[in-house]
């Protein structure tokens, strides 16, 4: 089955800095890509996504790139600020035709420092 | 728009009791997951349906049973409760068309077994 490595495990940035999480996955065959935010006391939030035909994806201070022959994606933040602290996940999946559970990575606590 | 939501929010049990964690999801999806989510870990997929009365195993499935008479609802029943299973558990949708798919999370349940 698919594996998920993620680092780093907790990251410390300045506020307005930038901050990097970097992904690899194991099967080839995975195609879609999703980061989730997830806040003490909830549920994860989607907040960006890529699909396999895509390189890079941008939605204003966040961005996912993936290199499918490196078989790694990452997530980048740009402009930090306070309410971007948070437990940061990826997750990768095969869907074709159907759709099958996520395999996540075991996530990064991000902490913006004021 | 209720989305989706799971209860109880919080539940102490003992070892050996039968425990039911209900998940509710408004948006007439198809897919719907549990995940367990369990420090060094991240999160695991137990179960996974992809319709009414088609269920299947995910990676950590033992110990486990679901249900799904309707689409709405897929709880996700502990038949005989262990300390192991002290976890918070997610419940997730998804519209399950072709390609990838978003998934969409609850607010999650603690589970405490003592």
């Amino acid at each position: 089955g698919e594996n998920v490595e993620q680092h780093p495990s907790t990251l410390s940035v300045q506020e307005g800095d930038s901050a990097v999480i970097k992904c690899t996955y194991s099967d080839s065959a995975s195609n879609y890509f999703p980061w989730y935010k997830q806040e003490l006391g909830k549920g994860p939030q989607l907040i960006i996504d890529i699909r396999s035909n895509v390189g890079e994806k941008k939605d204003q201070r966040i961005a996912v790139t993936l290199n499918k022959t490196a078989k790694h994606f990452s997530l980048h933040i740009t402009e930090t600020q306070p309410e971007d602290s948070a437990v940061y996940f990826c997750a990768a999946a095969y869907s074709g035709g159907g759709a099958d559970g996520l395999t996540f990575g075991k996530g990064t606590h991000l902490i913006i420092q004021p | 728009d209720a989305g989706i939501t799971q209860s109880p929010r919080y539940k102490i049990t003992e070892t050996g009791r039968q425990v039911t964690l209900m998940c509710h999801q408004t948006w007439s999806h198809s897919y719907m997951f549990w995940y367990r989510q369990d420090l060094g870990h991240g999160l695991r997929l137990i179960y996974y349906s992809a319709a009414a009365d088609i269920t299947d195993k995910g990676e950590v499935p033992d110990g486990y049973v679901v249900s799904r008479s309707k689409t709405e609802n897929f709880p996700l029943t502990l038949e005989s409760a262990t300390r192991s299973q002290t976890s918070v558990y997610f419940c997730a949708s998804n519209l399950g068309t072709s390609g990838p798919e978003t998934q969409y999370f609850g607010p999650g349940t603690r589970l405490l077994v003592l």
